[in-house]
């Protein structure tokens, strides 16, 4: 079944501690991207990767690092969370560029304290 | 910034099409119009997209009025699965701006 897996679903973690959010595609997509979603802000995009060892800033990169070392993965980094980045996050897949159809994963619940 | 203005929520009877409008009148002439919907705090899901001719697919219709300054997303039968976020987005498609706006939150009614 073709899709987009994230893992955890739900973290809860405190202030400072280094935390990885794990990001897969099986649709051998080019494309790669994540974003959060806030009340009130929407859904905004922090980085995306067009290919492998390729990636970009998006309009809210800040406090987050993202590696495109495999094709399939594109884990995001939260180095040192802090509380305003409490978040739903969504990682997406497409096959070019963020003009085809995305594929979005079930979302993953970040919760720092 | 979105480019659309979408209006913030719809009621919708059971079995009956539901009509959800999208404005965008300063689209350019290689933006697609692209729509997606959420469903409480799933991911978002592609619906459908075009440029200027009407489309149609298995969950949708896509109606672009002829000068594209708005379009009309059509659920034909919409069921109570279809409650949902519904989000407008027009960008070209070799970018990487996928700009989410506020969206419509459509309610299907028994």
């Amino acid at each position: 079944e073709a899709q987009v897996t994230q893992n955890p679903r739900y973290l809860i973690t405190v202030t400072g501690k280094k935390l990885t959010v794990t990001c897969s595609q099986n649709m051998n997509h080019e494309y790669m991207s994540w974003y959060r979603q806030d009340p009130g802000l929407g859904l905004r995009q922090i980085y995306y990767s067009m290919n492998v060892e390729v990636t970009d800033k998006g309009d809210v990169p800040e406090g987050y690092k993202v590696s495109r070392k495999e094709k399939r993965n594109f884990p995001l980094i939260l180095e040192s969370p802090s509380p305003n980045q409490t978040s739903l996050y969504f990682c997406a897949s497409s096959l070019a560029g963020a003009g085809g159809e995305q594929y979005f994963g079930p979302g993953t619940r970040l919760t720092v304290t | 910034d979105a480019k659309t203005t979408q209006p913030p929520s719809m009621d919708c009877a059971e079995g009956r099409a539901a009509n959800l409008p999208c404005n965008h009148s300063t689209i350019s002439g290689n933006e697609y119009v692209y729509w997606y919907r959420q469903i409480h705090s799933q991911g978002p899901q592609y619906i459908i997209h075009g440029l200027k001719n009407n489309e149609t697919n298995e969950m949708a219709s896509l109606i672009i009025t002829e000068d594209r300054k708005s379009s009309t997303l059509i659920l034909p039968h919409a069921t109570l699965r279809d409650t949902a976020v519904y989000y407008c987005i027009v960008r070209v498609p070799d970018g990487n701006d996928m700009r989410f706006g506020a969206g419509t939150r459509l309610t299907v009614k028994p």
